[in-house]
């Protein structure tokens, strides 16, 4: 398998426009997370899903932001508006179930909101 | 909730031996994790821990105490390309298997 990818890898938008950010998870993994990096905070976890499910959207930072998985292969991440201060690597990662399963990270999308 | 506290930044010298240290607060634990993120690149799993006591693998080592909620990772024979941030991240069975991460540990490694 590719591993977990993601695209775009760099993103540069004006504010006020639409972002949509996209990952395909290992094949057979159960579960997909979206974080958030910024050397502020750190690695926020965002949402995560359960065989195509959202399970906890509570790291969502506001209405604008918005995740989907449509299927076991592919999720979205979209900002709508985008802002300046959603600048920072969006980082989507998936495991299979179990407590000691490892997380498996993309490349990570750098976005950047001028 | 969920909190994890490390420190942000430790340096040390080619082939010297460093510990990181991670304390934790969960609402239901199940294992600390340990991940090492080279600037620019993704985090990628080093350890887990479910269990008390020490888990080695090759020049690393991942320490549990439960009952103190702590736990470190300990690298040996420090080479410059470990520099790198290192998180401790718990799984967490709370609706599903979620993982939080830690503020993560800048290791500077120098010659």
């Amino acid at each position: 398998d590719a591993g977990v990818i993601q695209s775009p890898r760099h993103e540069v938008t004006e504010m006020g426009q639409e972002v949509t950010l996209r990952c395909k998870p290992i094949s057979g993994h159960d579960y997909l997370f979206w974080y958030r990096q910024t050397m502020m905070r750190g690695l926020e976890l965002l949402i995560y899903f359960n065989n195509n499910v959202p399970i906890d959207d509570s790291g969502m930072p506001e209405d604008r932001f918005s995740a989907k998985m449509p299927n076991a292969s592919f999720s979205t991440l979209k900002i709508q508006p985008s802002e300046p201060r959603d600048s920072a690597v969006y980082f989507c990662a998936s495991t299979l179930a179990g407590l000691n399963t490892e997380a498996f990270f993309g490349q990570g999308t750098r976005l950047t909101v001028v | 909730g969920q909190s994890l506290e490390q420190p942000s930044e430790v340096t040390a010298v080619e082939g010297a031996i460093v510990q990181i240290n991670c304390t934790y607060q969960t609402s239901g634990f199940y294992g600390l994790s340990w991940y090492q993120q080279h600037d620019g690149g993704a985090p990628t799993f080093l350890s887990y821990n479910a269990l008390d006591g020490l888990e080695e693998t090759g020049r690393f080592s991942s320490f549990l105490s439960r009952s103190d909620s702590y736990g470190y990772l300990l690298l040996q024979e420090l080479q410059m390309k470990d520099s790198a941030s290192y998180f401790c991240a718990v799984r967490d069975q709370g609706g599903g298997f979620k993982t939080i991460f830690g503020a993560g540990t800048r290791l500077f490694v120098k010659a």
